[in-house]
């Protein structure tokens, strides 16, 4: 079964320095795609960014970027030059196995203070 | 950009209610999703369908009924609600194209079941 892990529930940072934040994820399938969502404030939920399993480098979007490490089977989610609307909560998500349907971690709450 | 537009906002029922959340998608996308919200467990995912008149299982569905009417509208259905399916539930839907499609999410519908 496929099971995602965020073991960091909140994290809180000055504005403008990097914020890291950890997922690790499960599954027996040799070909996968691992996700991070944001959720804001008002409730709305959408894509960041995506990393390839069978892709070795990095993934990078604007002021985020992932660092895979496959033999960990870790995925964490790099935020530089953080801004306050960067606050909100973060979710991991992997697709595996079936089709389209992704697993989801428990969730990342990040506060960036002025 | 895509839109999926969910039905109430909010809905307040009691023990053994009976319940429709509604969700519409204008972007022709095959796949729909539920999800439900919850403290410490992130998005879990109740049903989904990959086009009118199919359903598929989720991995949380138990007291949950959903239906598929057409390309556009997904229901989720409470048919004996009780107060452990109170909740935040969101809707997605995504493109059919291939592996590791992005989801577009609603706005959420907020159920307390007292």
């Amino acid at each position: 079964a496929q099971k995602v892990t965020q073991t960091q529930t909140s994290i809180s940072v000055m504005e403008k320095t990097t914020v890291t934040m950890d997922c690790v994820y499960e599954t027996q399938d040799s070909s996968y795609f691992l996700f991070w969502y944001k959720q804001t404030a008002s409730g709305e939920i959408v894509f960041l960014i995506r990393q390839d399993s069978y892709k070795k480098e990095n993934a990078t979007v604007g002021h985020y970027s992932l660092n895979f490490q496959k033999p960990k089977s870790s995925i964490g989610l790099i935020i530089t030059a953080t801004q306050i609307e960067d606050s909100a909560v973060y979710f991991c998500a992997m697709e595996s196995g079936s089709f389209n349907k992704l697993t989801f971690g428990a969730g990342t709450r990040l506060a960036v203070c002025p | 950009e895509a839109a999926v537009t969910q039905s109430p906002r909010n809905k307040v029922t009691v023990t053994g209610g009976n319940v429709t959340l509604s969700c519409r998608q204008t972007n022709s996308h095959n796949y729909m999703y539920w999800y439900r919200q919850d403290t410490g467990h992130g998005l879990r995912l109740i049903h989904y369908s990959y086009g009118a008149g199919n359903l598929q299982i989720g991995d949380v569905p138990d007291g949950y009924k959903a239906t598929r009417t057409t390309q556009e509208d997904f229901f989720l259905l409470l048919e004996l609600a009780s107060p452990s399916q109170t909740s935040l539930y969101f809707c997605a839907s995504s493109d059919a194209g291939g592996y590791a499609e992005t989801l577009y999410f609603g706005s959420g519908t907020r159920l307390t079941v007292l």
